[in-house]
């Protein structure tokens, strides 16, 4: 069983405020991840990791910001939140098993 | 880049046998993952191949013909549950982080 968590599950959000999503892992992965996700859509990758102080642009272009200040997390901000991010956001973790271990998600709602 | 193409829906009878294909164009490999996803909810891992043959995990197969780029999903003595979407993904071996490229998924519906 994979120990990684998501903060919030649900958040519904006015247009213009900033928002944090929070990701953390408890088992010493190096590398994090985070995918866009639209309802029985394709995974998307828009950030990713290799270890702490190490950030990437994935493959879909985002306004959203990412962090590795710490091992355990990989928090995801928005400045300034859009309907056009209305989605799920999973993250996600990997080990030396070459295994991507997904979190429950954040499933966001921007008015 | 990496291409990834799987049939879009699949239905199959609960105990049944059922095959999702995934079939790959892509400028590098270092293996192939197999993803389960329930609707609204997060991919769970399934297999990964890296060597060309099938690794069996109890109900589920994963087969892998790297020459071919191409890979299947088996699933025996379907069972209601196993009605969710099926994620075929190749990793690429071009950076350290390990990215993988996923398919569209394929959405399996057993039915009685």
């Amino acid at each position: 069983e994979a120990d990684i968590y998501q903060t919030p599950r649900y958040l519904v959000i006015g247009t213009g405020k900033k928002i944090t999503l929070e990701c953390s892992q408890t088992m010493g992965h190096d590398k994090m991840y985070w995918y866009q996700q639209d309802p029985g859509m394709e995974l998307h990758l828009i950030h990713y990791s290799y270890g702490v102080n190490s950030t990437e642009k994935g493959d879909l272009s985002s306004e959203s910001t990412v962090s590795r200040i710490r091992t355990e997390h990989f928090p995801l901000t928005l400045e300034s939140a859009r309907p056009s991010h209305t989605s799920q956001y999973l993250c996600a973790s990997e080990g030396n098993q070459e295994t991507q271990y997904f979190g429950p998600g954040t499933r966001l709602l921007v008015l | 880049g990496q291409n990834i193409d799987q049939p879009t829906e699949m239905t199959a009878t609960e105990g049944a046998i059922v095959q999702i294909n995934c079939t790959y164009q892509t400028s590098g490999f270092n293996g192939l993952f197999w993803y389960q996803q329930h609707a609204g909810e997060a991919p769970t891992f399934l297999s990964y191949n890296v060597l060309d043959g099938l690794e069996e995990k109890g109900r589920f197969s994963s087969f892998l013909s790297r020459s071919k780029g191409y890979s299947y999903l088996l699933l025996k003595e379907l069972q209601m549950k196993d009605s969710a979407s099926y994620l075929c993904a190749v990793r690429d071996p071009d950076t350290n982080a390990g990215k993988s490229t996923f398919g569209d998924g394929t959405t399996l519906t057993v039915k009685p």
